[in-house]
């Protein structure tokens, strides 16, 4: 099971909106409704800040939102801010085999 | 608010076997709305799921299978932690290793996250 695919980088300034694209498989993305999106800042844990496609846990500031469309899903961060400048990863559920896939994440830059 | 806590070495050798506790605090690992999982990452794999254990009529564990023969995660639930055995590892499964909940939103909502344990394998 490959990686779900993710560009290396996007950036944008304070203020500006950005978009990072998660492309999968009819067998993960396209299949079901559990995909998650994770903002990671160097040298600490993992933050989910989507799940279910679109869903915001608690505490996640609305800027952040998640869609699919087929095979690929989205985040969005509307908005920008310098506290967003992270690593950002998407997973989606595969089926009761291979359980989980990540995406090779997306290095998000505030300019 | 849960946390959870890892402990186990950082340094691997060869062909031994690598072994990781994450302790539960805030939560149960019986709880059965919850699954507890194990994540790694490496610059060369990037983030890969492992495998987890929760508890619903019964213990179940699932795992990936290009691991699956190597790996083995229990529950504890004497001490309310959760543990991984991956046998046999090679370079190749140095990693920076978390414990990670998946509350009961599921569906790969890994929510609360340990604070990673560098792995190396080394000789």
């Amino acid at each position: 099971q490959s990686a779900l695919t993710q560009p290396r980088a996007v950036s944008g300034s304070p203020g500006q909106s950005v978009t990072i694209s998660c492309t999968g498989t009819s067998r993960d993305v396209g299949a079901y409704k559990y995909v998650s999106w994770y903002q990671h800042h160097p040298g600490k844990d993992p933050k989910l800040v989507i799940y279910d496609v679109s869903n915001r846990p608690s505490g996640v500031p609305d800027r952040f939102s998640g869609s699919k469309s087929g095979n690929t899903a989205s985040l969005t961060i509307s908005g920008l801010q310098p506290e967003d400048e992270a690593d950002y990863y998407c997973c989606s559920f595969a089926g009761n085999h291979i359980f989980y896939v990540f995406g090779t994440g997306t290095k998000v830059t505030v300019l | 608010q849960a946390q959870l806590q890892q402990s186990g070495p950082g340094l691997v050798k060869p062909s031994q076997t690598l072994s990781l506790t994450c302790a539960i605090s805030g939560d149960s690992v019986s709880r059965k709305s919850a699954a507890w999982n194990w994540i790694r990452q490496s610059p060369s794999r990037g983030l890969e799921w492992l495998g987890r254990t929760y508890l619903r009529s019964r213990w179940f564990n699932e795992y990936k299978p290009s691991v699956e023969s190597r790996i083995t995660i229990n529950p504890d639930t004497s001490k309310n932690q959760f543990s991984l055995q991956l046998t046999s590892v090679t370079p190749e499964d140095s990693a920076v290793y978390y414990c990670a909940r998946e509350g009961e939103d599921g569906g790969g909502a890994f929510d609360i996250w340990g604070q990673g344990t560098l792995v190396t394998v080394s000789s």
